[in-house]
């Protein structure tokens, strides 16, 4: 079956501008997450959705960061006001009753 | 935050040898996973090992984990080409939701 999608594969954009990545889960999954790896590291947790609801928004960095999971299964990570550090992979994950994550193939966000 | 470290940092071995990958980590555990990348894109999920399960095997992987020293190891046997990624460490802790703290990776060259 198909696996965990994201959208797009690559985003370059401008300091300061707004953008958003977008994450199609494994169909049935209840449980979506959003990591972000910089180069060289493993990736960090960011949200972490059970339905349509954030159960834990613990690693987002700060309030420039926003996402959403309004009918449980697509997501869309938000990014405002984007700065050179926010560069990295933003991967996405959706996972079943096991603790088993599946991963998507990320999106490479640069911003110049 | 990093949860923990993988040792070695780089490995590289040559076809059919074996590699064994080692990760520590920090904090009390619900259960540790085992991924692989490819080009710093979507991970591969390898094998999930329990708090209560000391050791699993997965066709040529064989993961051993020791929660009085917190601390895992991951064996590739007879290793092949394509077995050339980066392998991370995650831990799903005690008494949180199922969100992943990934180590700093152990980069893998298995060569001809």
């Amino acid at each position: 079956g198909a696996g965990v999608s994201q959208t797009p594969s690559n985003k370059v954009t401008e300091k300061g501008k707004y953008v958003e990545l977008r994450c199609d889960p494994i169909s049935g999954h209840t449980a979506l997450y959003w990591y972000r790896q910089s180069l060289g590291q493993g990736p960090e947790f960011l949200i972490y959705f059970q339905g349509t609801g954030a159960a834990d928004d613990s690693g987002l960095p700060n309030d420039r960061f926003f996402a959403v999971r309004p009918e449980g299964s697509v997501s869309t990570l938000k990014i405002q006001r984007t700065e050179r550090g926010d560069s990295a992979v933003y991967l996405c994950a959706s996972g079943d009753s096991t603790d088993t994550q599946y991963f998507g193939p990320g999106t490479r966000l640069t911003v110049l | 935050s990093q949860q923990g470290e993988e040792d070695p940092q780089a490995l590289s071995i040559q076809e059919g040898e074996n590699a064994t990958m080692n990760c520590s980590y920090k904090t009390s555990i619900n259960n540790l996973q085992w991924y692989r990348q490819n080009s710093g894109r979507g991970l591969v999920h390898l094998i999930l090992i329990r708090s209560n399960e000391r050791e699993k095997h997965s066709g040529r992987l064989r993961v051993t984990l020791d929660t009085s020293k917190k601390s895992s190891s991951l064996l590739i046997t007879a290793s092949r080409a394509a077995d050339t990624a980066s392998y991370f460490c995650a831990t799903g802790k005690t008494g949180t939701a199922s969100k992943l703290t990934f180590g700093t990776g152990t980069r893998l060259q298995v060569t001809l």
